[in-house]
């Protein structure tokens, strides 16, 4: 069964730094992309960026590259969103989705983790 | 970029009744890149419909795309009660992907 399984929500203060993962089964992750997909509060998707688990080639979106940084380790299938310095803005639900190759949807997507930057 | 403009913004049907939404292409876009997903309140989004209209595993019938060109429809036939949720358009024929602004189909 393909499974992404999120971190939890997280409360943070602006300024401070935060990673975030995304841990994949039931698929080969080395040969699949990872996306990533911001929600902010009653609005609607935004996507991110993608990464390929077995080499780690990461594309951005323009919104959102030097934002944020894609990761991931092919050895716990796991893909990280990190963020150095969070912004009050940063706060929404971020997904993440499989993307398998060959130019496919975004068919799985994880349960969503919670990110709410506040003073 | 490719943007995606859905329509309407909201759309008020009883269950039974026949849905049909709009996704609009800012150019002419593949059939086989565009993607419809349905998101419930407090879920992930899920994918119903993909290659403009192949629908996903275990999607039911009533669920069906159709469109070419700059402009792309998913139709639902019988509205059932779980069909009431924000649906979105999405083009993916390149590593940037693209999704429309949604459709919330309310009650």
């Amino acid at each position: 069964e393909v499974q992404l399984v999120q971190s939890g929500a997280e409360v943070k203060k602006p300024g401070e730094s935060l990673k975030i993962s995304c841990k994949g089964s039931g698929f080969p992750f080395a040969n699949t992309w990872i996306g990533w997909v911001r929600q902010k509060p009653g609005k609607g998707l935004e996507w991110m960026g993608i990464i390929f688990g077995g080499d780690s080639d990461t594309r951005y979106s323009p919104s959102f590259q030097g934002q944020v940084t894609i990761s991931a380790d092919k050895s716990i299938n796991t893909a990280y969103l990190q963020w150095s310095s969070l912004k009050a803005s940063d706060t929404a639900m971020y997904y993440c989705a499989r993307r398998s190759i060959g130019g496919r949807p975004t068919d799985y997507w994880g349960q969503g983790t919670l990110v709410t930057v506040s003073s | 970029e490719i943007v995606l403009t859905q329509s309407p913004g909201t759309l008020s049907l009883s269950p039974g009744e026949r849905a049909t939404l709009s996704c609009g292409a800012s150019q002419t876009i593949s059939r086989t890149y565009l993607a419809w997903y349905q998101q419930r309140p407090g879920q992930a989004p899920r994918l119903l419909v993909y290659d403009t209209s192949s629908r996903a595993t275990g999607i039911p019938d009533r669920f069906s795309g159709s469109g070419s060109g700059t402009d792309f429809t998913l139709t639902i036939s019988r509205l059932e009660p779980e069909d009431f949720a924000v649906y979105y358009c999405q083009h993916y024929g390149s590593s940037i992907l693209t999704f429309g602004g949604g459709t919330k189909l309310e009650i």
